[in-house]
């Protein structure tokens, strides 16, 4: 069964970090470009960062650029976000996405990890 | 990135027909033709209804439809029923980034 299982999500103060990690199974995991898309609470869906499958090719929404990192470990078919210098706005429910390989789609979305930012 | 322009709400009776509306500009929805639309029911993971503007990933019911012209683009759901309550999110697809809607609740009366 192809599946996304996001993990690492809690209560940090603002300024704090925090990582998220995303572990794939049931497809060729270095095949595809992975996302992250986060939900803030009563708000609509947020592109946050994409990284290809040989992670050459890295974005970051304007929102994130400069305190988040994405990066993928193809070995353990996992994915990961570094959030750093976290702010109350950056409170939300982050979904690890796959976007497909023959349909420009986020095809596959995990569950969701959640962040808050509070102190 | 500014977020593409949906309608916050719509409703339609079980059985009619209801369009979402998603406007971007020439830099990402009328730029490629690629939008895809979402089904997001709260607490659970969101599910790809559309990509390609028109085009149905295998198991979505015949019953959702998208479209394009220029800027807009359209989600078209018809014969309503109930379990297609949720909110509905359009994403374009602008060469390095992606850009979601602002998300349109859909409510079946």
């Amino acid at each position: 069964e192809v599946q996304l299982v996001e993990s690492g999500g809690g209560l940090v103060k603002p300024g704090g970090s925090l990582r998220l990690s995303c572990a794939a199974s049931g497809f060729t995991f270095s095949s595809y470009s992975m996302n992250w898309v986060r939900q803030a609470p009563g708000k609509g869906l947020e592109w946050v960062s994409s990284i290809s499958g040989s992670s050459i090719y890295i974005y970051y929404a304007d929102s994130v650029k400069g305190r988040f990192t994405i990066s993928r470990d193809n070995a353990r078919n996992s994915l990961y976000l570094q959030m750093n210098s976290l702010r109350a706005e950056d409170s939300a429910v982050y979904y690890c996405a796959r976007w497909g390989s023959s349909m420009y789609s986020f095809d596959i979305w995990g569950q969701g990890a959640m962040v808050t930012v509070s102190s | 990135q500014s977020a593409l322009t949906q309608p916050r709400s719509v409703s339609g009776s079980p059985g009619q027909s209801v369009t979402i509306s998603c406007t971007g500009t020439s830099n990402d929805v009328g730029g490629y033709n690629y939008v895809s639309w979402y089904q997001h029911h709260p607490g659970k993971a969101p599910q790809v209804m559309i990509y390609d503007v028109s085009k149905r990933p295998s198991g979505v019911p015949g019953r959702f439809s998208g479209s394009q012209s220029g800027n807009t683009a359209s989600l078209t759901i018809s014969g309503l029923q109930a379990e297609d309550e949720a909110d509905y999110y359009c994403c374009a697809y602008s060469g390095s980034f992606k850009v979601f809607g602002g998300g349109t609740k859909l409510t079946v009366l």
